[in-house]
């Protein structure tokens, strides 16, 4: 069946650096990829999102990257902060089934710790 | 701005018994969503609904069933609750229409079940 694979599951960088985390896809028909980030106790928030008709797309210190060929994309974030430790979620919309609608099929999630 | 809103923060229910989730948002989105979040397994969807009185079921509906009467409230229900699904229960509500467009959550229910 749809599948996300997210990788890795824990990343400890040094404040100031940058962290990188990837998700793979298995339905070539997928056209929709954003990534959530929900900090300690609060809901999951849209932070960035990318659509199949693009390949990369900025947004201040986070930028997410899209390989269709390869079926993988990239969360990007520069210069990290306190504030970006938070475990991140990748998704991958997938097609409707008959009369239904696209549904998004969540990675397992990254928990991003950032050192001082 | 979209609301999310679930009825309850925290719950602590008995085996066995029948537990009740709510969810209601007030944006008029078709699309809302069920998920299970354990550690290390993500977002598990557990139900979904793109209508009224539609839904379909996610990976893991085993346990549960659900409720669409109203377009704004989509509610959870375990019919027996055992220990087994003492997890953190999020609901969420996107537009739907064959639009990919952001979800947006509630804060989140944690069921204990004793």
């Amino acid at each position: 069946g749809e599948n996300v694979e997210q990788h890795p599951s824990t990343l400890s960088v040094q404040e100031g650096d940058s962290a990188v985390i990837k998700c793979t896809y298995s339905d070539s028909a997928s056209n929709y990829f954003p990534w959530y980030k929900q900090e300690l106790g609060k809901r999951p928030q849209l932070i960035i999102d990318i659509r199949s008709n693009v390949g990369e797309k900025k947004d201040q210190r986070i930028a997410v990257t899209l390989n269709k060929t390869a079926k993988h994309f990239s969360l990007h974030i520069t210069e990290t902060q306190p504030e970006d430790s938070a475990v991140y979620f990748c998704a991958a919309s997938f097609p409707p089934l008959m009369d239904s609608n696209y549904q998004l099929i969540w990675g397992a999630g990254t928990k991003l710790i950032i050192k001082p | 701005d979209v609301k999310v809103t679930q009825s309850s923060r925290y719950l602590v229910k008995r085996t066995g018994e029948k537990v009740f989730l709510e969810c209601v948002q007030d944006m008029d989105h078709e699309n809302m969503f069920w998920y299970r979040q354990d550690p290390g397994l993500g977002l598990r969807l557990i139900y979904f609904s793109y209508d009224v009185k539609m839904k379909e079921k996610g990976d893991i509906p085993e346990g549960y069933s659900v409720s669409r009467e109203k377009k704004e409230r989509f509610s959870l229900i375990l019919e027996s609750a055992s220990t087994n699904q003492t997890s953190m229960y999020l609901c969420a509500s996107s537009l739907g229409a064959g639009v990919n467009t952001e979800a947006f959550f509630g804060q989140g229910t944690r069921l204990t079940v004793v």
